[in-house]
């Protein structure tokens, strides 16, 4: 069964950084592209970033790119988020998702429950 | 920024045939992904590839494309279809994935 626990999440202050994480189980993880999603409060879902298989292909939101980094480690199952300069409308429910292929294009046919960070004072 | 463009919301009667359109001027060069969401659960991929239906997935669900806007399509719509309905796809480069607004598509 395909698995993929997001965690990291909290209450950060604006300006700073936090990293979030997702522990892959139930495939083969060095097969798939690994994604970001996230979800503000009420609103719908906007992809943030997405990393393929060997991490040769990644690619970023406008809205994040120069502040997030996607990274995968390979060897222990696992996709992070760097977030640095945290804004307000960083705000969300963060989901990671699994890609269909190996490269980092959509479907996403596995997502995780998310981590919720919240940007504030 | 690349947009996609879907109707806030949708109502059906059970029974009756839902039609969610997203709007896009790539779509006629880019493939088209609908995901299913409900309340407090994350998203659940129904659609992929404009018309291809992941296993697992009820044959009331269906997709199709024409020019700049692509169609989920819900046949004999049930309750349990209630749920907001999100389409994806590329921009013109292809490089950067993008989410419609979503569709709530309430059953009377």
């Amino acid at each position: 069964e395909v698995q993929l626990v997001e965690s990291g999440g909290g209450l950060v202050q604006p300006g700073r950084s936090l990293r979030l994480s997702c522990a892959a189980s139930g495939f083969t993880f060095d097969d798939y592209a690994m994604h970001w999603v996230r979800q503000a409060p009420g609103k719908g879902l906007e992809w943030v970033s997405g990393i393929s298989w060997n991490s040769g292909s990644i690619g970023y939101a406008d809205s994040v790119k120069g502040r997030f980094t996607i990274s995968r480690d390979n060897a222990k199952n696992s996709l992070y988020l760097q977030m640095n300069s945290l804004r307000a409308e960083d705000t969300a429910l963060y989901y990671c998702a699994k890609s269909f292929y190996g490269d980092y294009v959509p479907p996403f046919d596995y997502w995780g429950q998310g981590t919720l960070v919240t940007v504030s004072s | 920024s690349y947009e996609l463009t879907q109707p806030p919301s949708v109502s059906v009667s059970p029974g009756q045939t839902a039609r969610i359109t997203c709007s896009g001027d790539a779509l006629p060069k880019q493939y088209a992904y609908w995901y299913q969401q409900k309340p407090g659960q994350a998203p659940v991929l129904v659609i992929y590839k404009d018309s291809e239906r992941p296993s697992g997935i009820p044959e009331r669900f269906s997709g199709s494309s024409s020019g700049t806007t692509v169609t989920l399509t819900i046949s004999g719509v049930q309750a349990e279809d209630e749920a907001d309905y999100y389409c994806q796809s590329a921009d013109s480069s292809g490089t950067h994935w993008v989410f419609g607004g979503g569709t709530k598509l309430t059953v009377l």
